[in-house]
């Protein structure tokens, strides 16, 4: 099956700090990606959709000058966590593919301290 | 609004014994549901999806669902766990065919296998 990556799979920042988090298609182009968010003992909750080409679309809720989505090439799409606390500290995970088959990335675990 | 549930946490079993995980959703009309598997350190594994058809899905590792539209059920089952199932089960769906939705997926909460020897 296609492959989704994530980098990096672990990362610890100081609060105030930004952290970049990449995730790739490998295998294959896709125009959009979707990132996740799961907190701890918790389901995944979408976060928003990363348009290749144009801007992403955000769920109710998240922040998008906190979390800026870029969605440069056909096989990548980044998650920045800007100005990062304590609260942010989670599991991300992005996924793609085609229509209604979904392929995740191995996540990346953000702590912020 | 809709939304998924997975009234079990946690479920522990021996292996050999069979296996039912539980997901009910609710939604306007017929969703897309799917039923992933998340092993520690690991992505999320599609096990199977219903999109519409025979109401009994067969998946990979021996799992089948069951779409029961009246229950609003998508149920998880497998008739011989192995030690190798011991993972945490999402079930999930997305809007049908039309829908502006497309990718997105609504999870339920999870429920952690456990197996015993």
């Amino acid at each position: 099956g296609a492959v989704v990556s994530q980098h990096p799979s672990r990362v610890i920042c100081k609060s105030g700090t930004s952290v970049k988090i990449e995730c790739r298609s490998l295998d294959f182009q896709a125009t959009t990606m979707f990132w996740y968010r799961q907190f701890p003992k918790k389901s995944l909750m979408l976060m928003a959709t990363s348009n290749e080409g144009s801007k992403a679309t955000y769920e109710q809720g998240v922040e998008k000058d906190k979390f800026l989505i870029n969605h440069a090439s056909l096989t990548l799409s980044t998650l920045t966590v800007t100005s990062a606390h304590p609260e942010d500290s989670s599991f991300y995970i992005c996924s793609a593919g085609p229509l209604y088959e979904q392929y995740f990335g191995p996540g990346t675990r953000l702590t912020v301290t | 609004a809709q939304s998924v549930t997975q009234p079990d946490i946690h479920i522990t079993v021996s292996e050999g014994a069979s296996l039912e995980l539980r997901c009910n959703y609710s939604y306007g009309a017929t969703p897309y549901l799917f039923w992933y598997v998340q092993s520690p350190g690991q992505g999320l594994q599609l096990l199977l999806k219903y999109f519409s058809g025979d109401t009994l899905v067969q998946g990979i590792k021996g799992f089948e669902a069951e779409f029961k539209r009246s229950q609003s059920s998508f149920n998880l089952r497998k008739p011989s766990v192995h030690w190798s199932d011991a993972a945490e089960y999402f079930c999930a769906l997305t809007r049908g065919a039309g829908g502006t939705s497309y990718g997105k997926l609504t999870f339920g909460q999870g429920t952690i296998l456990t197996v015993h020897p």
